[in-house]
Protein backbone atom coordinates (compact mmCIF):
# COMPACT_ATOMS: atom_id res chain seq x y z
CA UNK A 1 0.00 0.00 0.00
CA UNK A 2 0.78 3.73 -0.50
CA UNK A 3 0.80 6.55 1.78
CA UNK A 4 2.29 10.04 2.54
CA UNK A 5 2.79 11.86 6.23
CA UNK A 6 3.22 15.29 6.50
CA UNK A 7 4.63 15.39 9.71
CA UNK A 8 3.92 19.31 10.05
CA UNK A 9 0.31 20.37 10.31
CA UNK A 10 1.63 23.93 10.73
CA UNK A 11 4.18 26.22 9.79
CA UNK A 12 5.07 29.65 10.08
CA UNK A 13 8.06 31.59 8.70
CA UNK A 14 9.01 35.18 8.59
CA UNK A 15 8.88 37.31 4.90
CA UNK A 16 12.31 36.48 3.19
CA UNK A 17 13.21 33.50 5.29
CA UNK A 18 13.32 30.19 3.38
CA UNK A 19 10.66 27.57 4.25
CA UNK A 20 10.56 24.05 3.99
CA UNK A 21 7.52 22.02 3.96
CA UNK A 22 8.14 18.30 4.68
CA UNK A 23 6.80 15.51 3.11
CA UNK A 24 7.87 11.28 3.77
CA UNK A 25 6.25 8.60 1.45
CA UNK A 26 5.81 4.86 1.69
CA UNK A 27 5.58 2.82 -1.42
CA UNK A 28 6.60 -0.52 -2.40
CA UNK A 29 8.37 0.18 -5.65
CA UNK A 30 9.13 3.37 -7.31
CA UNK A 31 7.17 6.53 -6.44
CA UNK A 32 5.72 9.38 -8.81
CA UNK A 33 5.71 12.48 -6.27
CA UNK A 34 3.61 15.72 -6.31
CA UNK A 35 3.13 18.40 -4.35
CA UNK A 36 -0.28 20.48 -4.54
CA UNK A 37 -1.23 23.91 -2.97
CA UNK A 38 -4.79 25.04 -1.73
CA UNK A 39 -5.72 28.78 -1.61
CA UNK A 40 -8.85 29.51 0.56
CA UNK A 41 -11.95 28.62 -1.35
CA UNK A 42 -10.24 27.13 -4.32
CA UNK A 43 -9.29 24.05 -5.73
CA UNK A 44 -6.00 22.29 -5.84
CA UNK A 45 -3.21 23.71 -7.82
CA UNK A 46 -0.39 21.43 -9.47
CA UNK A 47 2.82 22.59 -8.31
CA UNK A 48 5.54 19.94 -9.50
CA UNK A 49 6.34 16.45 -9.21
CA UNK A 50 8.77 14.23 -9.59
CA UNK A 51 8.51 11.04 -11.96
CA UNK A 52 12.25 10.50 -12.59
CA UNK A 53 15.68 11.68 -13.39
CA UNK A 54 17.03 15.13 -11.56
CA UNK A 55 16.49 14.83 -7.53
CA UNK A 56 15.59 18.18 -7.45
CA UNK A 57 12.43 19.32 -8.99
CA UNK A 58 11.98 22.94 -9.68
CA UNK A 59 8.48 24.12 -9.99
CA UNK A 60 5.45 26.85 -10.17
CA UNK A 61 6.05 30.04 -8.01
CA UNK A 62 9.76 29.55 -7.53
CA UNK A 63 8.77 26.46 -5.70
CA UNK A 64 11.49 23.25 -5.61
CA UNK A 65 11.61 19.90 -4.07
CA UNK A 66 14.02 17.47 -3.83
CA UNK A 67 13.75 13.60 -3.76
CA UNK A 68 15.65 11.82 -1.70
CA UNK A 69 14.89 7.90 -2.12
CA UNK A 70 17.18 6.50 0.89
CA UNK A 71 14.95 9.33 3.28
CA UNK A 72 12.20 8.25 1.53
CA UNK A 73 11.68 12.20 1.67
CA UNK A 74 10.04 15.19 -1.23
CA UNK A 75 10.38 18.13 0.70
CA UNK A 76 9.31 21.27 -0.38
CA UNK A 77 11.22 23.79 -0.66
CA UNK A 78 11.40 27.74 -1.59
CA UNK A 79 14.46 30.51 -0.82
CA UNK A 80 12.84 33.13 0.04
CA UNK A 81 8.74 33.33 1.49
CA UNK A 82 6.21 35.54 0.36
CA UNK A 83 2.85 36.57 2.13
CA UNK A 84 0.95 35.64 -0.91
CA UNK A 85 2.80 31.46 -0.19
CA UNK A 86 0.20 31.59 2.83
CA UNK A 87 -2.36 28.40 1.73
CA UNK A 88 -2.19 24.64 2.39
CA UNK A 89 0.41 22.52 0.83
CA UNK A 90 -0.80 18.55 -0.11
CA UNK A 91 2.26 16.57 -1.08
CA UNK A 92 1.02 13.05 -2.81
CA UNK A 93 2.38 9.66 -3.72
CA UNK A 94 1.72 7.22 -6.91
CA UNK A 95 3.57 3.78 -6.89
CA UNK A 96 4.82 3.49 -10.36
CA UNK A 97 4.74 -0.23 -10.21
CA UNK A 98 1.58 -0.83 -9.00
CA UNK A 99 -0.41 -0.48 -12.67
CA UNK A 100 -3.48 1.28 -12.10
CA UNK A 101 -3.33 3.57 -8.53
CA UNK A 102 -5.00 6.52 -7.80
CA UNK A 103 -2.93 9.40 -6.27
CA UNK A 104 -2.94 9.42 -2.45
CA UNK A 105 -2.63 12.63 -0.82
CA UNK A 106 -1.39 13.41 2.97
CA UNK A 107 -3.26 15.41 5.25
CA UNK A 108 -1.86 18.78 4.39
CA UNK A 109 0.23 21.42 5.99
CA UNK A 110 -0.30 24.98 6.46
CA UNK A 111 1.82 27.40 5.99
CA UNK A 112 1.78 30.86 7.36
CA UNK A 113 4.03 33.76 6.16
CA UNK A 114 4.46 36.49 7.98
CA UNK A 115 5.00 40.02 7.15
CA UNK B 1 -13.86 28.24 -18.85
CA UNK B 2 -12.29 26.07 -15.94
CA UNK B 3 -10.96 22.49 -17.33
CA UNK B 4 -12.74 20.72 -14.78
CA UNK B 5 -16.30 22.38 -13.40
CA UNK B 6 -18.40 20.68 -10.48
CA UNK B 7 -21.98 21.66 -9.85
CA UNK B 8 -23.19 22.91 -7.02
CA UNK B 9 -20.32 24.59 -5.91
CA UNK B 10 -22.75 25.04 -2.57
CA UNK B 11 -24.92 23.06 -1.25
CA UNK B 12 -27.54 22.60 1.92
CA UNK B 13 -29.25 19.10 2.02
CA UNK B 14 -31.15 17.68 5.23
CA UNK B 15 -30.25 14.44 6.97
CA UNK B 16 -31.74 11.36 4.42
CA UNK B 17 -32.21 13.77 1.28
CA UNK B 18 -30.31 11.62 -2.06
CA UNK B 19 -27.97 14.45 -3.48
CA UNK B 20 -26.04 14.71 -6.72
CA UNK B 21 -23.06 16.09 -7.64
CA UNK B 22 -21.65 16.60 -10.79
CA UNK B 23 -18.02 16.51 -12.58
CA UNK B 24 -17.67 17.44 -15.86
CA UNK B 25 -14.25 17.69 -18.21
CA UNK B 26 -12.55 19.48 -20.93
CA UNK B 27 -9.06 17.94 -20.50
CA UNK B 28 -9.90 14.37 -22.84
CA UNK B 29 -9.12 12.54 -20.06
CA UNK B 30 -9.68 9.10 -19.31
CA UNK B 31 -9.10 8.93 -15.55
CA UNK B 32 -11.50 10.64 -13.00
CA UNK B 33 -11.66 10.45 -9.22
CA UNK B 34 -13.66 12.28 -5.87
CA UNK B 35 -12.07 13.24 -3.14
CA UNK B 36 -13.38 14.40 -0.07
CA UNK B 37 -11.38 16.74 2.19
CA UNK B 38 -12.19 17.40 5.86
CA UNK B 39 -9.89 19.79 8.23
CA UNK B 40 -7.00 17.95 9.58
CA UNK B 41 -7.71 14.38 7.46
CA UNK B 42 -6.45 15.88 4.37
CA UNK B 43 -8.01 14.27 0.87
CA UNK B 44 -9.65 10.91 0.85
CA UNK B 45 -10.55 8.77 -1.84
CA UNK B 46 -13.97 8.54 -2.46
CA UNK B 47 -14.48 6.51 -6.00
CA UNK B 48 -12.51 6.59 -9.64
CA UNK B 49 -12.58 5.45 -12.94
CA UNK B 50 -10.29 5.15 -15.14
CA UNK B 51 -12.71 4.82 -18.09
CA UNK B 52 -16.17 4.71 -18.62
CA UNK B 53 -16.74 0.96 -18.18
CA UNK B 54 -14.38 0.68 -15.12
CA UNK B 55 -15.40 1.55 -11.82
CA UNK B 56 -13.51 1.44 -8.31
CA UNK B 57 -13.86 2.21 -4.69
CA UNK B 58 -11.71 4.39 -2.79
CA UNK B 59 -11.19 4.07 0.75
CA UNK B 60 -14.63 5.50 1.86
CA UNK B 61 -16.96 4.40 -0.40
CA UNK B 62 -19.72 3.53 2.18
CA UNK B 63 -22.66 6.02 1.53
CA UNK B 64 -21.76 6.85 -2.02
CA UNK B 65 -22.24 5.91 -5.76
CA UNK B 66 -20.58 6.82 -8.54
CA UNK B 67 -21.84 6.95 -12.31
CA UNK B 68 -19.70 7.62 -15.34
CA UNK B 69 -21.65 8.66 -17.99
CA UNK B 70 -19.16 9.29 -20.30
CA UNK B 71 -15.64 10.09 -20.43
CA UNK B 72 -15.82 13.73 -19.83
CA UNK B 73 -18.76 12.95 -16.60
CA UNK B 74 -18.57 11.19 -13.25
CA UNK B 75 -21.36 12.45 -11.08
CA UNK B 76 -21.41 11.60 -7.13
CA UNK B 77 -24.19 10.37 -5.21
CA UNK B 78 -25.26 10.08 -1.58
CA UNK B 79 -28.24 8.16 -1.22
CA UNK B 80 -29.25 8.68 1.96
CA UNK B 81 -27.53 11.68 3.28
CA UNK B 82 -25.77 11.62 6.58
CA UNK B 83 -24.43 15.00 8.83
CA UNK B 84 -21.28 13.45 8.74
CA UNK B 85 -21.12 13.74 4.91
CA UNK B 86 -20.72 17.37 5.45
CA UNK B 87 -17.13 18.24 3.68
CA UNK B 88 -15.86 19.44 1.01
CA UNK B 89 -15.57 17.73 -2.26
CA UNK B 90 -13.35 17.44 -5.13
CA UNK B 91 -13.39 16.22 -8.59
CA UNK B 92 -10.29 15.27 -9.98
CA UNK B 93 -8.69 14.27 -13.57
CA UNK B 94 -5.52 12.70 -15.13
CA UNK B 95 -3.99 11.74 -17.76
CA UNK B 96 -1.32 8.71 -17.39
CA UNK B 97 -0.02 7.63 -14.12
CA UNK B 98 3.03 10.13 -14.32
CA UNK B 99 1.24 12.91 -15.03
CA UNK B 100 -0.79 14.88 -12.63
CA UNK B 101 -4.21 15.42 -11.70
CA UNK B 102 -6.24 18.88 -12.01
CA UNK B 103 -8.63 19.53 -9.96
CA UNK B 104 -12.19 21.15 -10.28
CA UNK B 105 -13.20 23.95 -7.51
CA UNK B 106 -15.00 22.20 -5.55
CA UNK B 107 -18.82 21.53 -3.91
CA UNK B 108 -19.20 22.39 -0.26
CA UNK B 109 -22.10 20.18 1.13
CA UNK B 110 -23.67 20.59 4.49
CA UNK B 111 -26.38 17.93 5.68
CA UNK B 112 -28.19 19.39 8.16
Amino acid sequence: AQSVAQPEDQVNVAEGNPLTVKCTYSVSGNPYLFWYVQYPNRGLQFLLKYITGDNLVKGSYGFEAEFNKSQTSFHLKKPSALVSDSALYFCAVRDRNSGNTPLVFGKGTRLSVIA
Amino acid sequence: DADVTQTPRNRITKTGKRIMLECSQTKGHDRMYWYRQDPGLGLRLIYYSFDVKDINKGEISDGYSVSRQAQAKFSLSLESAIPNQTALYFCATSDFANTEAFFGQGTRLTVV
